[in-house]
């Protein structure tokens, strides 16, 4: 089984300030890792995703995510944070197979102060 | 990226009806769409896995009297909810994966909020 670990229910930051995101994941089989950005009763926009190849993964908004197979995390950062980089983000895991659902953990709400 | 078009975007319905929900796999052939729940200020919660001609697998703690699902083509499914009830208020979001390139990740849907009064 899969699972999805995201440590801080809630993260804030200043604008400007580093953004960082923890998500560590379980899985018994090559991963493929994502993260998702969700704003108020909105669907999901991909940031970005790791299938295999490259381990740092670059994706959209700045943001880019580093795949460590060691440590089994895959951690979302991004240099300065916008105000409009609040919202809630999701890292998500899946199996390789197509056919398999996204695993999601239970989220990080960033806040942005001016 | 592909798109999945979900519909409605939001819905109210009385106690005791029952709510369609559409998902469509625009510009791709969705082999597999799943369904998820999710309440608010929390994570999205797997409903089920439907592939295309098949039944769909519920997870554990789904009713699947209760929430019917069909993937009758390669581009809709649809989660129909029965005998709605106020605890079925939810936020539902569907999404779909594909063959091949369209396999490496699943597309979502732009989800329905349903409020059952």
């Amino acid at each position: 089984a899969q699972s999805v670990t995201q440590l801080g229910s809630h993260v804030s930051v200043s604008e400007g300030a580093l953004v960082l995101l923890r998500c560590n994941y379980s899985s018994s089989v090559p991963p493929y890792l994502f993260w998702y950005v969700q704003y108020p009763n909105q669907g999901l926009q991909l940031l970005l995703k790791y299938t295999t190849g490259a381990t740092l993964v670059k994706g959209i908004n700045g943001f880019e995510a580093e795949f460590k197979k060691s440590e089994t995390s895959f951690h979302l950062t991004k240099p300065s944070a916008h105000m409009s980089d609040a919202a809630e983000y999701f890292c998500a895991v899946s199996e390789a197979q197509a056919g398999t659902a996204l695993i999601f953990g239970k989220g990080t709400t960033l806040s942005v102060s001016s | 990226g592909a798109v999945v078009s979900q519909h409605p975007s939001w819905v109210i319905c009385k106690s005791g009806t029952s709510v369609k929900i559409e998902c469509r796999s625009l510009d791709f052939q969705a082999t597999t769409m799943f369904w998820y729940r999710q309440f608010p200020k929390q994570s999205l919660m797997l409903m089920a896995t439907s592939n295309e001609g098949s039944k769909a697998t519920y997870e554990q703690g789904v009713e699947k009297d209760k929430f019917l699902i069909n993937h009758a083509s390669l581009t809709l499914s649809t989660l129909t909810v029965t005998s709605a009830h106020p605890e079925d208020s939810s936020f539902y979001i569907c999404s779909a994966r594909g063959l091949g390139g369209r396999g490496t990740e699943a597309f979502f849907g732009q989800g329905t909020r349903l409020t059952v009064v």
